[in-house]
């Protein structure tokens, strides 16, 4: 089974600011597709997931272009150029290449400072 | 517009059963996979159960394997996931999730809580 972990854990960040996330898997998500299946959720308190970001750095519709998400191999990031109040809530990365089973990271709690 | 709509989570016993639904509605039900995926009171996002589009692929996380059983309803637009042999940790709010490419988790309804306690 792939371990997904992220750090930090808790995110206070200053409203307008940048803030940063990171997700590391233990083992390469590069498919033999070609394609690296590493997707970001964000779950804002009492609401369901939602996906933000796709094979790494795509970013659905309707998605802020505030949020973006680069990496490759083991090592990802999830980016927010200047948080929102909006963006307080859990943010989880999750490996879609080596299944099953699908796993997700532990979870950043980004809060507002 | 993709709609997920769960139901069926409730209080059950220790050892009991439970059988949860999800209604689909905005997409090509029928060509779509679908997967199960719960969340521990205050923790973390668990996958579950996946099913392909026509059910010839069935999958499940080690925690549940044996107990939970995935089904689907393609002329109904419906997900099933039938739970057995409850225990205490299996507590959780528990989602349907599908997208239209790999890993399908494009979409997810409101979920369902299921409490299993005595």
């Amino acid at each position: 089974e792939v371990v997904m972990t992220q750090s930090p854990l808790s995110l206070p960040v200053t409203l307008g600011q940048p803030a940063s996330i990171s997700c590391r898997s233990s083992k390469s998500l590069l498919h033999s597709d070609g394609n690296t299946y590493l997707s970001w959720f964000q779950q804002r308190p009492g609401q369901s997931p939602r996906r933000l970001i796709y094979k790494v750095s795509n970013r659905d519709s309707g998605v802020p272009d505030r949020f973006s998400g680069s990496g490759s191999g083991t090592d990802f990031t999830l980016r927010i150029s200047r948080v929102e109040a909006e963006d307080v809530g859990v943010y989880y990365c999750m490996q879609g290449t080596h299944w099953p089973p699908f796993t997700f990271g532990p979870g950043t709690t980004v809060e507002i400072k | 517009e993709v709609k997920l709509v769960e139901s069926g989570g409730g209080l059950v016993q220790p050892g009991g059963s439970l059988r949860l639904s999800c209604a689909a509605s905005g997409f090509p039900f029928n060509t779509y996979t679908m997967n199960w995926v719960r969340q521990a009171p205050g923790k973390g996002l668990e996958w579950i159960s996946y099913i392909s589009a026509g059910s010839s692929s069935i999958q499940y996380a080690d925690s549940v394997k044996g107990r939970f059983t995935i089904s689907r309803d393609n002329t109904k637009n419906s997900l099933f996931l039938h739970l057995s042999s409850l225990r205490a940790e299996d507590t959780a709010v528990y989602y349907c999730a599908t997208g239209s490419a790999w890993p399908h988790f494009d979409y997810w309804g409101q979920g369902t809580l299921v409490t299993v306690s005595s």
